[in-house]
């Protein structure tokens, strides 16, 4: 499968503080983006990052990439009650059109 | 319009009965795609579209599944036959470029069929 595997499935933590999602992939890829999901919604881009890229940064999120081990990470620092939502990782497959989605993580941020 | 729309944002039908769902992308986005996601999953690929031709539509579960885009904007999702594993939420998006190697998607706010 070339969809790859997020971790954790689900998360809950306290608000402030920071939450960590993780996403493996198996293919090659041109750029690994992220996306938010709010309950019964479509979804939004929250940052690109590109094969060539180790780390960006966009106000409270933070994504790495590491092509060696074929991984990413999202970090949102000092957690809100409304970053609560489903987040994905998408990847741009090499010689495809199109983005891969995992199965998203559901992070919970509790007041 | 501001964003990408899709018609209807809910369906239920019964089963053997055919569906469609519209999606109208951002004005001057050439790429389009749709994607399927059931409860609770991941976003599963069906089609995409280049203007009005679909080099990739390795998604399409089966030949009940089509799909069109005229004019360069406006696509619209057939259902032949409704079965009740196809009950999910269709979800549009469209980007500018060929495709997302270098730019984001956007995506509408989906159409969720319930096949009875």
């Amino acid at each position: 499968s070339q969809q790859g595997e997020e971790d954790p499935q689900a998360l809950s933590i306290q608000e402030g503080e920071n939450a960590t999602m993780n996403c493996s992939y198996k293919t090659s890829i041109n750029n690994l983006q992220w996306y938010r999901q709010n309950s019964g919604r479509g979804l939004v881009h929250l940052i690109l990052i590109r094969s060539n890229e180790r780390e960006k940064h966009s106000g409270r999120l933070r994504v790495t990439l590491d092509t060696s081990k074929k991984s990413s990470s999202l970090l949102i620092t000092a957690s809100r009650a409304a970053d609560t939502a489903s987040y994905f990782c998408a990847r741009g497959i090499q010689g495809a059109q199109k983005l891969v989605f995992g199965q998203g993580t559901r992070l919970t941020i509790n007041p | 319009g501001a964003g990408v729309s899709q018609s209807p944002s809910n369906k239920v039908t019964e089963k053997g009965k055919d569906v469609e769902l519209r999606c109208d992308p951002i004005s001057g986005h050439t790429a389009l795609y749709w994607y399927r996601q059931s409860l609770g999953q991941g976003l599963e690929f069906l089609i995409y579209f280049q203007g009005n031709s679909a080099p990739d539509k390795s998604g399409l579960p089966s030949d009940r599944f089509s799909a069109e885009r005229t004019g360069g904007s406006v696509s619209t999702l057939t259902i032949q036959r409704t079965q009740q594993e196809d009950s999910a939420v269709y979800l549009c998006a469209s980007s500018l470029a060929l495709g997302p190697q270098r730019r984001e998607l956007f995506f509408g706010e989906g159409s969720r069929l319930t096949v009875l």
